[in-house]
């Protein structure tokens, strides 16, 4: 059973473009994670949200973690080509060991 | 990066042969969890660690066992392995520091083909 829904699954733009992926759940969480990763390597943490409503910012990604925690969203303004890879979202929960439920993940491409 | 280096990184095998994945941290960790990811499924969590030999299942784990005898390593065995295990390995460690909790940090994966 997927818990986490993310969208779209794959996405190619142009250099300079704006775009979101979503992340949507029926399921409350305790936090909301959002990971980079490029090929042959591991994921990589963006940031953790952890309060429903909070926007956080890292240079041009925005990331809102939505007022019930059931759903967050990653924006990214004017998209560069460095910004290609899988991003992925996770949710976790205060108990059953820290397990986090990840999204199936969205392919990005950038194109010059 | 959390300290964590997983070995073999590549490793070709044939179907029924067993295989052990290492998993070594150097931050002492008490959490430590193995995924597979596959396209389209995300990370599915095989097993988790929370403790020197404190484990438990995931969502994926018939056909894997761990062990953890030391803080610093978290073994994944493929008992007999099958074509379906064909997949990218890995580790994480959960890092409460920060006083976020549910923070997982990656190693870099052991890519696994079964034959």
């Amino acid at each position: 059973t997927q818990l986490l829904e993310q969208s779209p699954q794959f996405l190619s733009i142009q250099e300079g473009e704006n775009l979101t992926v979503y992340c949507n759940s029926s399921s409350v969480f305790s936090s909301l994670q959002w990971y980079r990763q490029e090929p042959g390597e591991g994921p990589v943490l963006l940031v953790t949200v952890v309060t429903g409503g909070e926007v956080k910012k890292l240079k041009r990604l925005t990331f809102q973690f939505g007022d019930a925690r059931k759903d967050s969203s990653l924006h990214i303004t004017a998209a560069q080509t460095g910004d290609t890879g899988l991003y992925l979202c996770a949710g976790g929960r205060n108990s059953g060991g820290g397990k986090l439920i990840f999204g199936q993940g969205t392919e990005l491409s950038v194109k010059p | 990066d959390a300290g964590i280096t997983q070995s073999p990184r590549h490793k070709v095998t044939e179907t029924g042969t067993p295989v052990t994945l290492r998993c070594h941290q150097t931050e002492n960790h008490r959490y430590m969890y193995w995924y597979r990811q596959d396209p389209g499924h995300g990370l599915r969590l095989i097993h988790y660690s929370y403790g020197v030999k404190d484990t438990d299942k995931g969502e994926v784990s018939d056909g894997y066992s761990v062990s953890r005898s030391k803080t610093e390593d978290f073994l994944l065995t493929l008992e007999s392995a099958t074509s379906s295990q064909t997949s990218v390995y890995f580790c994480a460690i959960r890092d409460t520091s920060g006083g976020l909790e549910e923070t997982q940090y990656f190693g870099p994966g052991t890519r696994l083909l079964v034959l």
